[in-house]
């Protein structure tokens, strides 16, 4: 099983800032990761494919970089609403497996 | 537009059975393999299963393999997870969710459903 290891755990900036969250596997998973958005009482939602590749209706200030092992999701300009747990997944192999979250507050 | 819908979540004993389905709608239902992820009261994402959009595969975490079967309709755009011999551990949302890509198995998941809620106690 590949094992998807988020950090920080929380991560609390103002509105502006730049946020950079950092997944890391137990295994190459090549580009095949994807970075979901879920805020309290949703579902998640889906950010970001293939690493780099934004879904539809992602503002641009969402962007995604990496490849193999290690993988990073930036949020340019923080907003009030960017305030979610971001998980990331991978899709390389079964079983398909998540991170644990990072936590993104918002002062 | 594209739409998941999910029930038949409710309470039941441990090594009960239940089932729950989810009704799609808003795209070609059988080009896409589905799945089943869920989410612990407060906890993380932990995927549950998935079929390939004409049904003839079926792929199972360990935690579930042998108890849960996944299943579809497609005459009826409807996607199944049978569940049995259940445990408190599988106490969790149950969200429904479509495949990006058509004809991928492992894929990333671009439509989630709001998920139906199975309690075991």
């Amino acid at each position: 099983e590949i094992v998807l290891t988020q950090s920080p755990a929380t991560l609390s900036l103002s509105p502006g800032q730049r946020a950079t969250l950092s997944c890391r596997a137990s295994h190459s998973v090549s580009d095949y990761l994807a970075w979901y958005q879920q805020k309290p009482g949703q579902a998640p939602r889906l950010l970001i494919y293939d690493a780099s590749n934004r879904a539809t209706g992602i503002p641009a200030r969402f962007s995604g970089s990496g490849s193999a092992t290690d993988f990073t999701l930036t949020i340019s300009r923080l907003e009030p609403g960017d305030s979610a747990v971001y998980y990331c997944q991978q899709r390389a192999n079964w079983p398909l497996t998540f991170g644990q979250g990072t936590k993104v507050e918002i002062k | 537009e594209v739409q998941l819908v999910e029930s038949g979540g409710e309470l039941v004993q441990p090594g009960g059975s239940l089932r729950v389905s989810c009704a799609a709608s808003g795209f070609t239902f059988d080009a896409y393999a589905l799945n089943w992820v869920r989410q612990a009261p407060g906890r993380g994402l932990e995927w549950v299963s998935t079929i390939r959009g004409d049904g003839g595969a079926a792929y199972y975490a360990d935690s579930v393999q042998g108890r849960f079967t996944i299943s579809r309709d497609n005459s009826r755009n409807t996607l199944y997870l049978q569940m049995n011999s259940l445990r408190a551990e599988d106490t969790a949302l149950y969200y429904c969710a479509k495949s990006r890509t058509i004809a991928a198995r492992l894929d990333a998941f671009d439509i989630w459903g709001r998920g139906t809620m199975v309690t075991v106690s």
